[in-house]
């Protein structure tokens, strides 16, 4: 069956520092991959997605992810954090429907604490 | 820059009432989705809707959810007689093809 795992629960980190959150999914086919972020009390942001080509993706405020097939793997990645990048990361996988659109299948996601 | 917004932001209701959540999706989007994540848990997948019909539902959406494009610009998600585990944000998102955007959600409390 179609999942998403995001095995860092919490991770904390420095404001400067670099990031990456983890993502390993599982899927037949080629997937769709997707990072979103959720701050407080605030809904879903498209943070960058992975359809084909390129397997690095460049996203908004500066996060960047690469897929890799062999890894089955999709990690998202910022060289500098910032406080206002404390937020609730979501990964996920579409999972294609008759009707030719996808629902998303997502991780537990991993929640990002920045320290001063 | 379009988006998809929702109404109320936090609906609090008893127990067995019925309460309907209200999305304005994008425009121009022809697919209609409904997710739900309960609080401190992963965001979970409810219904798809396509062409004014239902085109695929979790076993999440029984028969207590309905859901509806009344007027060619709404779309609700109603919910019969609540139950205290619907409490939960619930999430509307559109799309044209190959793309969700997401809407701020509806904070559901059932007490």
């Amino acid at each position: 069956a179609q999942s998403v795992t995001q095995p860092d629960i919490h991770i904390t980190v420095s404001e400067g520092a670099s990031l990456e959150l983890r993502c390993n999914y599982s899927y037949g086919a080629t997937p769709y991959l997707f990072w979103y972020v959720q701050s407080p009390g605030q809904g879903l942001q498209l943070l960058l997605k992975y359809f084909s080509g390129d397997t690095l993706v460049q996203g908004i405020k500066g996060f960047e992810a690469e897929f890799k097939r062999s890894q089955s793997s999709f990690n998202l990645r910022k060289p500098s954090v910032h406080w206002s990048d404390a937020a609730e990361y979501f990964c996920a996988v579409a999972l294609w429907m008759e009707d030719s659109s996808y629902k998303l299948i997502f991780g537990s996601g991993t929640r990002l604490l920045v320290r001063p | 820059e379009p988006e998809v917004t929702q109404t109320p932001s936090h609906q609090v209701t008893q127990m067995g009432q019925e309460v309907i959540l209200r999305c304005v999706p994008i425009s121009n989007h022809l697919y209609f989705y409904w997710y739900r994540q309960i609080l401190g848990q992963k965001v979970e997948f409810l219904v798809s809707f396509y062409n004014n019909e239902i085109s695929e539902k979790s076993e999440i959406f029984d028969d207590q959810f309905s859901v509806e494009r009344p007027d060619g610009s709404n779309f609700t998600l109603k919910i019969r007689s609540t139950k205290l585990e619907d409490s939960a944000m619930y999430f509307c998102a559109s799309s044209q093809t190959s793309l969700e955007f997401f809407g701020p959600g509806t904070r559901l409390t059932v007490l």
